[in-house]
């Protein structure tokens, strides 16, 4: 079975600093795609970045960035110049390709900006 | 262009009631899954239908249960409440089984009493 494990339950950031979120994943396929997904209060998962397992260059959209380890199964968040706006719960979640449109996440970090 | 649409957005039942929650995916996706987001538990897949047809189930006992109607609709229900069935019910429509263009709605909170 396919798990993802976020460690940091919660985190805080200043604004404008930098944070990374971590996260780690087992499975045993070879083909498949890693999220990170924020929600903020109003509930709607909004999708932050993704990276297709066989791609090596680490995926980036503005001031997000992900540090992609296949070999470690490690897939850290990194946001940049934090901004109040970034305040939300961040999962992230794993979908093997070819398979559905089926998602494992994990169990979230709370990131929290102070001004 | 609308986006995935939930209805209700809350919901009170009493334990041993069902309840049908419905799912409006974006206009032309044709796949609609279903996840389960509890505090003890996270989110959870319940499962996925694809042109009517249920592709994915998750680990969930026999009480969940869904469909989809050919407008690509869906419908999830829960028969016998539980209390532990307390959570917010999120689904999520695509275009195909790629991911392409995958979009949540904002969910229905459900609380059973």
């Amino acid at each position: 079975a396919q798990t993802v494990t976020q460690s940091q339950p919660e985190m805080s950031v200043q604004e404008a600093e930098t944070v990374t979120l971590s996260c780690t994943y087992d499975t045993s396929e070879s083909d498949y795609y890693l999220f990170w997904y924020k929600q903020p209060p109003s509930r709607q998962m909004i999708l932050v970045i993704r990276q297709e397992a066989y791609k090596q260059q680490n995926a980036t959209e503005n001031r997000f960035s992900v540090n992609f380890q296949k070999a470690a199964k490690s897939f850290s968040l990194k946001i940049s110049d934090s901004q109040l706006g970034d305040a939300a719960m961040y999962f992230c979640a794993y979908r093997i390709n070819n398979a559905g449109n089926m998602l494992t996440f994990g169990g979230g970090t709370r990131l929290m900006v102070k001004p | 262009k609308a986006g995935v649409t939930q209805t209700p957005r809350y919901l009170i039942k009493t334990r041993g009631q069902q309840v049908t929650l419905s799912c409006s995916p974006i206009s032309g996706h044709r796949s609609v899954s279903w996840y389960q987001q509890t505090p003890g538990q996270g989110l959870q897949f319940l499962f996925e239908y694809f042109s009517e047809t249920q592709r994915n189930k998750g680990n969930f006992p026999g009480r969940f249960s869904g469909r989809q109607f050919s407008n690509s609709r869906s419908e999830m229900n829960v028969s016998t409440l539980e209390l532990g069935d307390s959570a917010l019910y999120l689904c999520a429509s695509s275009f195909s089984g790629t991911g392409y263009g995958y979009t949540f709605g904002s969910g229905t909170r459900l609380t059973v009493v």
